[in-house]
């Protein structure tokens, strides 16, 4: 079964610092995608990145990064100088094809991240 | 290109009453999939419904919960006789196919209420 693990629960650190969030997960497949929702205090997910399990190139995005490694099962993701409006609760999230030909998805329980100006 | 629509995005409910949340997909889009949120919570998977047809619920508790997504309109996620544990936000996503190929696209959520 697929499990994602998202072992910080709170994190806070100084506006302008450096944040890394980590994501741990498990899955028996060899294709898989994994994903980083941001959610906001509004409530609604917002979609920051997916990423194929073939393709482990590390990814930028502004002051956004990933760091996808196979050889430790994480997707890890950092904010480079960190800004209040990056307060959220992140989820990392897996995607595998069951054995009825669809995917599921499941959430890690989220890191709630507090930046403090 | 309007995004997947959720109605209503807060609902109080008294317990014992029911509660109806609506899901419309995305253009296109004839896959759907509910989640739940409890508070403090990630997502869970409830049910995953094709056009007419539920294909996986095995998330969904087995008593007063319930799915569609009829042919013509949106899918619609009832809760029968709300307890206050079903106080959650219920998020639906939507894609055109079923392989992991095709992303999911979520919705703004349903943010209900039991008192």
């Amino acid at each position: 079964a697929q499990k994602v693990t998202q072992a910080q629960t709170e994190i806070s650190v100084v506006e302008k610092e450096d944040v890394t969030l980590d994501c741990v997960y498990e899955t028996r497949d060899t294709t898989y995608y994994l994903f980083w929702y941001k959610q906001p205090p509004s409530g609604e997910l917002v979609f920051l990145i997916r990423r194929n399990s073939f393709d482990e190139q590390n990814e930028i995005s502004g002051r956004y990064s990933w760091n996808f490694q196979k050889s430790t099962s994480s997707f890890n993701f950092t904010i480079t100088a960190s800004q209040v409006v990056d307060s959220a609760v992140y989820f990392c999230a897996l995607s595998e094809m069951n054995s009825g030909g669809y995917q599921k998805v499941t959430f890690g329980t989220g890191t709630k991240l507090q930046v403090i100006p | 290109n309007a995004g997947v629509m959720q109605n209503p995005r807060h609902l109080v409910r008294r317990r014992g009453q029911e509660a109806r949340l609506r899901c419309s997909p995305m253009k296109g889009h004839s896959h759907v999939y509910w989640y739940r949120q409890l508070p403090e919570e990630g997502l869970k998977f409830m049910v995953y419904l094709q056009k007419e047809n539920i294909i996986d619920e095995s998330g969904m508790p087995k008593e007063r919960f319930s799915a569609e997504f009829p042919k013509e309109g949106p899918s619609i996620l009832r809760i029968q006789q709300v307890v206050r544990g079903d106080s959650a936000a219920y998020f639906c996503a939507s894609s055109p196919g079923a392989g992991d190929s095709y992303e999911q696209y979520f919705g703004p959520g349903t943010r209900l209420t039991v008192t």
